[in-house]
Formats: structure tokens, sequence, C-alpha cells
């Protein structure tokens, strides 16, 4: 069964900071990675998805790798700015069918102003 | 473009009552799933359907039933409610492009809030 782990569980840093979020999981098996975003009683944003073939992918101040050998995914922020606390899910789709993702219990991010 | 619709957004319920998730998706999606997201546990797949006609049972079926009434449409069902279903529950539709490859970005919709009591 496909297991994801998110460190650390919450994060507060000042303002301007650059910043890592790191995902691991278990199944190296896996279709894609995802990174979403989630404010306080919202739904889920998709912010970077990467495939299974591919190593990294950019948005704007975020980098998403994936080291699928290793199991293995961060996300990177960078200038980091109080509009960035929320809490940050990754989540995997395992490879061949229609299922659903298996999703991590997400980083808490507060960014200081 | 509306995105990924849930009704209602919030509900109380009583113990063995029972009621009807509605979840509907324009986005020509073939796969649609629900989810729900608890304290400590994240999210966790309840049922999905691949395509119209089809439904499956994710990782915490126990308790629920799904009807994709079209391909727009995904109901989720609790027939005799539980304090255990306490929850937010979340819609999803994504187009899965299957052997051809391609990316697949599941949508979300903005969630139902359930309480049991």
């Amino acid at each position: 069964k496909q297991e994801v782990t998110q460190i650390p569980a919450a994060l507060s840093v000042p303002e301007g900071e650059n910043l890592v979020l790191n995902c691991s999981f278990t199944d190296s098996a896996i279709y894609n990675l995802q990174w979403f975003r989630q404010d306080p009683g919202k739904g889920l944003t998709s912010l970077l998805l990467i495939q299974s073939s591919q190593r990294e992918q950019t948005s704007g101040r975020l980098n998403a790798s994936l080291d699928k050998s290793s199991g293995r995914s961060t996300l990177y922020i960078a200038a980091s700015q109080p509009g960035d606390s929320a809490t940050y899910l990754c989540a995997v789709r395992a490879g061949g069918g229609a299922d659903g993702l298996t999703f991590g219990k997400g980083t808490h991010l507060i960014i200081q102003p | 473009n509306a995105g990924v619709t849930q009704t209602p957004k919030f509900q109380v319920l009583k113990t063995g009552q029972s009621m009807t998730l509605q979840c509907a998706q324009d986005m020509n999606h073939n796969s649609m799933y629900w989810y729900r997201q608890d304290p400590g546990m994240g999210l966790r797949l309840i049922y999905y359907s691949a395509s119209e006609g089809t439904t499956d049972k994710g990782e915490v079926p126990n308790g629920y039933n799904v009807s994709r009434l079209n391909k727009r449409e995904f109901s989720l069902r609790l027939e005799s409610a539980a304090p255990s279903q306490t929850s937010v529950y979340f819609c999803a539709s994504s187009e899965f492009p299957g052997l051809a490859g391609g990316r697949e970005t599941q949508y979300f919709g903005p969630g139902t809030r359930l309480l049991v009591l």
C-alpha cells in the first residue's frame, strides 16, 4: 500500500526566506506527483504536477523536483511572502488506472510578515 | 466555467439519518472522485468513477454509496450517518489520459462540511 509522508508537519519562517518542503512515498511505481495548496476552510488548488518521467517543474517562485527511484519530492518556495501561508499537500497517483490520489498529511506553513 | 461544484456547503445530521452529497463538474472530465479529509489523517479516497457508468471503491468505502448519474454528476450517499462520518468531503474530477500519456491534474470542489451528532 502506498504511503506518503510530508516533513515537516508545520513550519514558520520570516518573510523573504527560501524554503523547502519535503515529500516521500513508499512505492516508486507512480504515474505522477502533484503538489496542492489548501487555504483554511477551502478546497485544494493544484500548484505543480510532475509526470513520472520528469525531474522537475517550475511555476513562478515555485519549483518541484521528483526523484522517483528514491521516492522523494521537494517543493522549493523562493522569496516567501505572507500570502504563501497555507497548508501544502503532496499527492501521488499510482501507475496504470484512473484510480485516485494518495495524499500526505500536509505541511502547515506560516510566513511571518 | 464553474469547475467542480458541491452542495450543500455545510450539513448537520443526527445519527441514523441519511443524506446525499451532490457534485457536478463542467469540464467534460471522464473521471470523478470523492475524498474525505479528517484532522491528522489527510485526504482519503472513498469512491471513484473512472468513466460514466463505472464506480469503484477507494480506501475507505464502508458506510457510503455512490452514483455516477451522468458524465457531469457524481453523488455520495450516507444511508445511516454515524459520528465517525463527521468530516469534510471533497469531490474532484480529472481527465485521465490513459495509455496515451500526457498530463492529468485533479480539480477539487470547495468541500462539504458534515457534522453527525
